[in-house]
């Protein structure tokens, strides 16, 4: 079956630094993949969608790179702010669209 | 403008009853989403409607859930005989059409007792 694993560990980083989280996919062939961000209590909210013929896609201080060969997505948020603390969740979509496969998410802390 | 909202955002019930969520989305969007999510995970996808119809059922459990749509607009997911499996968080989202970002709602805490 269908699996997407984000780095299960939360990711402590210094303010100023780049920010990289990890997606890895099996079993699956996606059309798309979507970034969220999620706050406590709060549902995701929209980041970046990259085509499976996109190697890069960026917005601002984010960059998403998408590895069909390898089945990973790279996540990179530079010059990292306390604001950006949050969990950050990966989500493959198929050819017909609509419904998201999520990952379990990857909780980011920033540090003064 | 506005986004989506559902109601309520918290809802308590007792083991084998009957409860129902509400999701109203952003105006205009046709595709509306339900997902749920259990503490320290992501969210798990439910069903998904095209307008009125229902595109994609598969995530749907078992039959003791059932959402509709009726006018293509507000929706509603139906829990029967509720199990306190079934606590969790249940969000909805909505967007232009498939195949574009989700709008999500902040979700309604189902605890079943």
């Amino acid at each position: 079956s269908q699996k997407i694993e984000q780095n299960s560990e939360a990711l402590n980083i210094q303010e100023g630094k780049t920010a990289t989280l990890t997606c890895n996919y099996t079993n699956y062939s996606p059309a798309y993949l979507q970034w969220y961000r999620q706050d406590p209590g709060r549902g995701p909210v929209f980041l970046l969608l990259i085509r499976e013929n996109e190697k890069e896609k960026r917005k601002e201080r984010l960059k998403v790179t998408f590895d069909t060969t390898l089945k990973q997505s790279l996540f990179h948020i530079t010059a990292s702010q306390p604001a950006d603390s949050a969990t950050y969740l990966c989500a493959l979509e198929g050819w017909q669209g609509g419904k998201l496969i999520f990952g379990q998410g990857t909780e980011l802390s920033v540090k003064p | 403008g506005a986004g989506v909202s559902q109601t309520p955002s918290n809802k308590v019930t007792e083991k084998g009853k009957y409860v129902e969520l509400r999701c109203d989305p952003i105006s205009g969007h046709t595709a509306l989403y339900w997902y749920r999510q259990s503490l320290g995970q992501g969210p798990e996808f439910l069903i998904y409607f095209q307008g009125t119809g229902a595109a994609d059922d598969s995530g749907l459990p078992n039959d003791r859930f059932f959402a509709v749509r009726p006018e293509g607009s507000v929706s509603t997911l139906k829990i029967q005989r509720t199990e306190r499996g079934d606590s969790a968080v249940y969000l909805c989202a909505s967007s232009p059409l498939a195949g574009y970002e989700q709008y999500f709602g902040p979700g309604t805490r189902l605890t079943v007792t």
